[in-house]
């Protein structure tokens, strides 16, 4: 049973704009969310992380949303720039340093020139 | 540090073959991770290791799938007998001991045909 999804497969956006990407997760026991990004033929990079005790984190271009009561997160990329064309995976975990790490399925961004 | 490094890059058998997928942690990393990538369920974790011991291999598929350790710094994934169904890519990560996130290789693509 997928305990982190990720609705949206792929995601078209043009050069400039934001990109939201969304993370839903079934587990309340999750306490650290991270985003990972994938080039193809790459594995995945470490991007962004939150841990439940915040609502936002932001680093440069990319912040993450936490919504604990939604069990909702979102990765907005603001502006967004053809490289930032990859797959992203939300992943959860029951601990700051925990070793269980659930994935989503990833979501596919194009980002138009 | 050269990352964790996956071999191979690309794996193509016959079904009923046995498959070796090696890596090599980060030197230092604590923890070794095996997943495995599909379109369906996205990131899966097979099985990781502490210190070399196995911790949890709740998420190997089946009994045909076995992992080790038999050093810090090399672990292998086996397939015996290979079926078509396991074609995917399957990614090692490490972590170190108190770190917050897993650092990926670049990952085998399999194909069982």
């Amino acid at each position: 049973d997928q305990q982190v999804k990720q609705n949206s497969p792929s995601l078209s956006v043009q050069e400039g704009r934001i990109s939201i990407l969304n993370c839903d997760y079934t587990n309340s026991m999750f306490d650290y969310f991270l985003w990972y990004k994938k080039y193809p033929a790459e594995g995945p990079t470490f991007l962004i992380s939150i841990s439940s005790i915040k609502d936002k984190n932001e680093d440069g271009r990319f912040t993450v949303f936490l919504n604990k009561s939604a069990k909702h997160l979102s990765l907005h990329i603001v502006p967004s720039q053809p490289g930032d064309s990859a797959v992203y995976f939300c992943a959860a975990s029951p601990f700051v340093n925990g070793n269980q790490f659930y994935f989503g399925t990833g979501t596919s961004l194009t980002v138009i020139p | 540090d050269a990352g964790v490094i996956q071999s191979p890059r690309h794996e193509v058998t016959e079904m009923g073959q046995e498959v070796t997928l090696r890596c090599k942690p980060i030197s230092g990393h604590d923890y070794l991770f095996w997943y495995r990538q599909t379109m369906m369920r996205g990131l899966e974790l097979l099985i990781y290791f502490n210190n070399n011991v196995p911790i949890d291999d709740s998420g190997m598929p089946e009994d045909r799938f076995s992992a080790k350790m038999p050093n810090a710094s090399f672990s292998t994934l086996k397939i015996q007998p290979s079926e078509p169904r396991d074609s995917a890519v399957y990614f090692c990560a490490s972590k170190r001991l108190g770190g917050t996130e897993a650092f990926f290789g670049q990952g085998t693509r399999l194909t069982v045909v």
